[in-house]
Parts: structure tokens; C-alpha cells; sequence
């Protein structure tokens, strides 16, 4: 197993253009998850998918960003226009859900997002 | 989301066991106790997770006190590959809510 993979591992951009971050999750897994940390606020949960449909968005800082699932095996995160403030590294994560039965998160490697 | 609270930073010595603590006394029943690691550079990894019991796998043991207020995760045989960032993180499954809050952890430095 491939593990999560996300693309591109590093990425920098000027400030105003669009970014788009892509992860796949590990098949067979049924829920997706973006996350992103910086040394000030840490990890924080931006969106999670259950079955490719967005469950919860609430971290999701402002409609400058977005997300989709439109199958099982691909998912992206888009930032448009960008800006400095979201320089930070950005993860996805996938895990199986099923009922209570609790099964671990398995991280990407994560994007590293530089804005100038 | 239950609370959790651990040291923000320890230090062991390579080749010797290490215990990391975690308090989450708000902890009701049905929470789940995960705990994560971070390596440098690199994405979160599960470790371990419990519910009451103590827990055994091959990365580390979980001691829960027998209040669940809070428990311990045990490395018995630390390494210099075993330093990162260790996240305590309660999960309740029973409301649906899939997703894990991150605090900021114990970081944890390995003396060679």
C-alpha cells in the first residue's frame, strides 16, 4: 500500500494566484480529511469527507478556500486568490469509519505551501 | 470536544523506557483515548488507542487509569527515532464526529 499521497510535496506561488493541492486517499477508505499546520495554531481540521460528502467545513478559514471529493481516490484543495497568510504545510489524511469502530488516521506527507 | 493536557516538552535517554502522560479529567464515557505522533517533516502517525483497558502493540503500551481521567503512553525502549511531537487526543465515535482535534502535544527529545 502506497499510503496517502499528496501532490505537490513543495509549492510556491505568488500572492493572488490560484493553488491547487491534491491528495489520494488509501483505497478502501471511506473518509478524507484536510488539515493544516502552522508554528502558531498547529494542526487544524479544515474539511472532512464521509463517502466523497463534505460532513464539515467549519475549519475552513474563508470562501478564499475549497474543497472536493468527486470519487473515492481523489480529492483536492483549492486556495483562490492566495495570499501570504497561507503559507503553512498542508495534510491529508484518510481512515476507515465504520459505525463506532475506531480505526487510526494515515497522514500524507503534506504540501508545503509558500506564498511571496 | 474533551480536553486534554500534557507537558509541552520531556526528555529521556536513548535505550530507556519513557512514560508521557496525558490528563483529560472532562473525559465521559463513551471517549476514546488515540494518541498520535508527528516525526519531523513528516505527517502524523497513529500509535495507539484504548478505550479502558491497558493497551499493547508493537510501537508502545497505553495505561489508562482506572477513573479515565488520564493515562500514559509508554515507550519501553526509547530510540533517537522515537523524538517528535507526541499528540493526546480524545475521540467520541457514538455522535458521528470522525474528526481528530490536535492539541499541541509533548515534544519529546531523545538524549543519545
Amino acid at each position: 500500500d502506497a499510503g496517502v499521497i499528496q501532490s505537490p510535496r513543495h509549492e510556491v506561488t505568488e500572492m493572488g494566484q490560484e493553488v491547487t493541492l491534491r491528495c489520494k486517499p488509501i483505497s478502501g477508505h471511506n473518509s478524507l480529511f484536510w488539515y493544516r499546520q502552522t508554528m502558531m495554531r498547529g494542526l487544524e481540521l479544515l474539511i472532512y469527507f464521509n463517502n466523497n460528502v463534505p460532513i464539515d467545513d467549519s475549519g475552513m478559514p474563508e470562501d478564499r478556500f475549497s474543497a472536493k471529493m468527486p470519487n473515492a481516490s481523489f480529492s483536492t484543495l483549492k486556495i483562490q486568490p492566495s495570499e501570504p497568510r497561507d503559507s503553512a504545510v498542508y495534510f491529508c489524511a484518510s481512515s476507515l469509519v465504520s459505525g463506532v469502530a475506531n480505526y487510526g488516521y494515515t497522514f500524507g506527507s503534506g504540501t508545503r505551501l509558500t506564498v511571496v | 470536544d474533551a480536553k486534554t493536557t500534557q507537558p509541552n516538552s520531556m526528555e529521556s535517554n536513548e535505550e530507556e523506557p519513557v512514560h508521557l502522560p496525558c490528563n483529560h479529567s472532562t473525559i465521559s464515557g463513551t471517549d476514546y483515548i488515540h494518541w498520535y505522533r508527528q516525526l519531523p517533516s513528516q505527517g502524523p502517525e497513529y500509535v495507539i488507542h484504548g478505550l479502558t483497558s491497558n493497551v499493547n502493540n508493537r510501537m508502545a503500551s497505553l495505561a489508562i487509569a482506572e477513573d479515565r481521567k488520564s493515562s500514559t503512553l509508554i515507550l519501553h525502549r526509547a530510540t533517537l527515532r522515537d523524538a517528535a511531537v507526541y499528540y493526546c487526543i480524545l475521540r467520541d465515535p457514538n455522535f458521528g464526529n470522525e474528526k481528530l482535534t490536535f492539541g499541541t502535544g509533548t515534544r519529546l527529545t531523545i538524549i543519545p
